[in-house]
């Protein structure tokens, strides 16, 4: 079974751009969660989206955005892009909601400049 | 307020040693995870506990729901598990809260 993809892998944008950022669980799983790591704040939790709906979200200004597709294929979306969000970007799959294993992407590591 | 501690933040053994990492938290949970991450960023999940004891090869995961504490074990280390390991605990759903990671070099 193919694991999770994350494309791209890497993104340099400037300040003030926006920038969308795509992640493909594993098949037959439904629940797709993001997450930002900096070296400052380490793992930090953004959304989680099941069936085509965020379930959860993290405390990130609303310029941080979220969707899920039919497929459970997941895209996030930062807008207004400032220094502060250069960060590598995981998006994890899991079968389902509650106690199960997170399979975590290769991440997408963006510079904002 | 970090609801996840993790104890020690960097941690070097020389091969063979036994190892502990601690976690603390201070929210109720659904369960806790283990994560190790190798640099380069891929993370994988070593284990989701709710209760007790669990074991894979030479790592060992326990959890104490009364104290709020979990430990992770590495039984006879090895330089291939030098990595960063981290605590994660999910209060409901898929929503993580992260320790903020231990530094394990291991040294042939």
């Amino acid at each position: 079974k193919a694991g999770v993809t994350q494309t791209p892998r890497y993104l340099i944008k400037t300040r003030g751009q926006q920038v969308t950022l795509s992640c493909s669980p594993i098949s037959g799983h439904r629940s797709v969660s993001w997450y930002q790591q900096t070296p400052g704040q380490g793992l930090q939790f953004l959304f989680e989206y099941f069936s085509e709906t965020q379930r959860n979200k993290g405390n990130f200004p609303g310029r941080f955005s979220g969707r899920q597709f039919s497929n459970s294929r997941s895209e996030m979306n930062v807008s207004t892009l400032e220094l502060g969000d250069s960060a590598l970007y995981l998006c994890a799959s899991s079968l389902d909601r509650h106690f199960y294993e997170q399979y975590f992407g290769p991440g997408t590591r963006l510079t904002v400049t | 307020k970090n609801e996840v501690e993790q104890s020690p933040q960097n941690l070097t053994a020389q091969e063979g040693e036994f190892i502990t990492i601690n976690c603390s938290y201070s929210v109720g949970i659904s369960a806790l995870h283990w994560l190790q991450q190798h640099p380069g960023g891929g993370i994988v999940s070593l284990f989701m506990l709710s209760s007790g004891k669990k074991k894979h090869g030479r790592l060992i995961a326990t959890i104490n729901i009364q104290e709020k504490h979990s430990s992770l074990h590495i039984t006879a280390s090895h330089p291939r598990d030098s990595a960063v390991y981290i605590c994660a605990v999910t209060p409901t759903g898929n929503q993580f809260y992260f320790g903020t990671g231990t530094s394990l070099t291991v040294i042939p």
